[in-house]
């Protein structure tokens, strides 16, 4: 099956940069996603990565290696409303999407 | 543009019950895919269904089924219901590989 790994929690101060981190093995590559969630709502499109390099939408970033299996997730000039749960997903050969257990990020005062 | 629409929001059901959840996608959207989200287990992929036919399927019982109809408007049933049916389940839509966008879903509790 597909393995997706991403950090269980971060805890980051207003203002600052937080990096969520993102290694998947997976039967093909046929490209990464980013979604947020916050508590009790459902997931909302963040970002897409299918080449190798950075794509930047605001104050958000998403990076990929595909020979390394490695993407990452840049939040900058964090916000309170930036306190959610980040979740990586990775479309595989057969383009079956599966999720990483997502990652939660904590924006403290 | 209307998001993609789930219903019922909520639902409670006894044990070896079935039950249908219905999901409405986007507007032009041909592909469905269902998930089921838990604490412990995080966003488990349920199905896809493109145009009528299920393109791909996830490691769940053959309690878990679903369809599509032809205005891509899809339902998933789960039969015999367990108790570790409870979850909330998530419907999303995409215009073919496109990133996919997600209902707000039905939370399901099983007594």
């Amino acid at each position: 099956g597909q393995n997706i790994d991403q950090p269980t929690e971060m805890t980051a101060t207003e203002g600052a940069i937080v990096q969520i981190n993102c290694t998947y093995q997976t039967s093909g590559f046929n490209g990464l996603f980013w979604y947020q969630q916050h508590a009790g709502e459902a997931p909302t499109f963040l970002s897409y990565n299918v080449l190798d390099g950075l794509e930047e939408k605001g104050r958000f970033s998403s990076f990929l290696s595909r020979s390394k299996g490695y993407s990452y997730l840049l939040l900058k000039e964090l916000q309170m409303k930036d306190s959610a749960s980040y979740l990586c997903a990775v479309r595989d050969g057969d383009y079956k999407l599966s999720f990483g257990a997502g990652t939660t990020v904590t924006v403290r005062a | 543009k209307a998001g993609v629409t789930q219903t019922p929001r909520y639902l409670i059901k006894t044990r070896g019950q079935q039950v249908t959840l219905s999901c409405s996608p986007i507007s032009g959207h041909r592909s469905v895919s269902w998930y089921q989200q838990t604490p412990g287990q995080g966003l488990q992929f349920l199905f896809e269904y493109f145009s009528e036919t299920q393109r791909n399927k996830g490691n769940f019982p053959g309690r878990f089924s679903g369809r599509q109809f032809s205005n891509s408007r899809s339902e998933m049933n789960v039969s015999t219901l367990e108790l570790g049916d409870s979850a909330l389940y998530l419907c999303a839509s995409s215009l073919g590989f496109q990133p996919q966008h997600f209902g707000d879903g039905t939370r399901l509790s099983i007594l």
